[in-house]
């Protein structure tokens, strides 16, 4: 069974440009959660998706923002980019709850 | 909001106990879990306790929970060298929609 992919691994952006970032749930997963790891910072809760639905954000600006599609698979946007926001960026899957919450590789966001 | 609190490094000999320690705030937490990140992964999860267990033992792991001070630690028995990692506490509060995690610990075994 594939668990959760991550794409791209790595990108690189320029100050104020728009970064996208995906991930695929595992199969049958209908809940995704997206965090930002930080350099020396812990993971920060970013949102979380289910049904198609955002049910909620953590403390973060607007201009990240994401979507869930029919497939369940997501998409997290980050507009105006800001070299503060380089980070691994992480997303799980479940079928509901984080027990049993799986992580994907992450993405590596660079901004220069 | 919770805030969760570990210490950020733990050094140990192969062999040894090792024991990760974890303070919450959030009396409410409902699920208080432990992940693993090795270098260049995501996170696994490693296991999980409910609020009303005070204890939790799965092969190497054992959870200790003491809600009256918000403690949680993670005892892992005859420490290897793949046990190198860094270790996250997280907690949830108000139910599933939002888990807060600590900074880590790094574990480091020397041989």
């Amino acid at each position: 069974e594939a668990g959760v992919t991550q794409s791209p691994t790595h990108l690189i952006k320029t100050r104020g440009q728009q970064a996208t970032l995906r991930c695929s749930p595992i199969s049958g997963h209908t809940s995704v959660y997206w965090y930002q790891q930080a350099l020396g910072l812990g993971l920060q809760f970013l949102l979380w998706y289910d049904e198609g639905e955002e049910r909620n954000r953590g403390n973060f600006p607007p201009r990240f923002s994401g979507r869930q599609f029919p497939n369940y698979s997501s998409e997290l946007n980050v507009n105006a980019l800001e070299l503060e926001d380089s980070a691994l960026y992480l997303c799980a899957s479940s079928s509901g709850t984080l027990v049993g919450a799986f992580f994907g590789q992450g993405t590596r966001l660079t901004v220069v | 909001g919770e805030d969760v609190e570990q210490s950020l490094f733990l050094s140990v000999r192969e062999g040894d106990s090792s024991v990760i320690n974890c303070t919450y705030t959030d009396s409410s937490s409902t699920y208080l879990y432990w992940y693993k990140q090795e270098p260049g992964a995501g996170l696994q999860l490693l296991t999980y306790i409910f609020s009303n267990m005070d204890m939790k033992q799965d092969q190497r792991l054992t959870v200790l929970l003491n809600k009256k001070d918000k403690h949680l630690s993670l005892r892992i028995a005859d420490t290897q060298t793949g046990d190198s990692a860094i270790y996250f506490c997280a907690g949830a509060s108000g139910g599933y929609q939002k888990v807060t995690f600590g900074t880590g610990t790094k574990l480091q075994v020397i041989p």
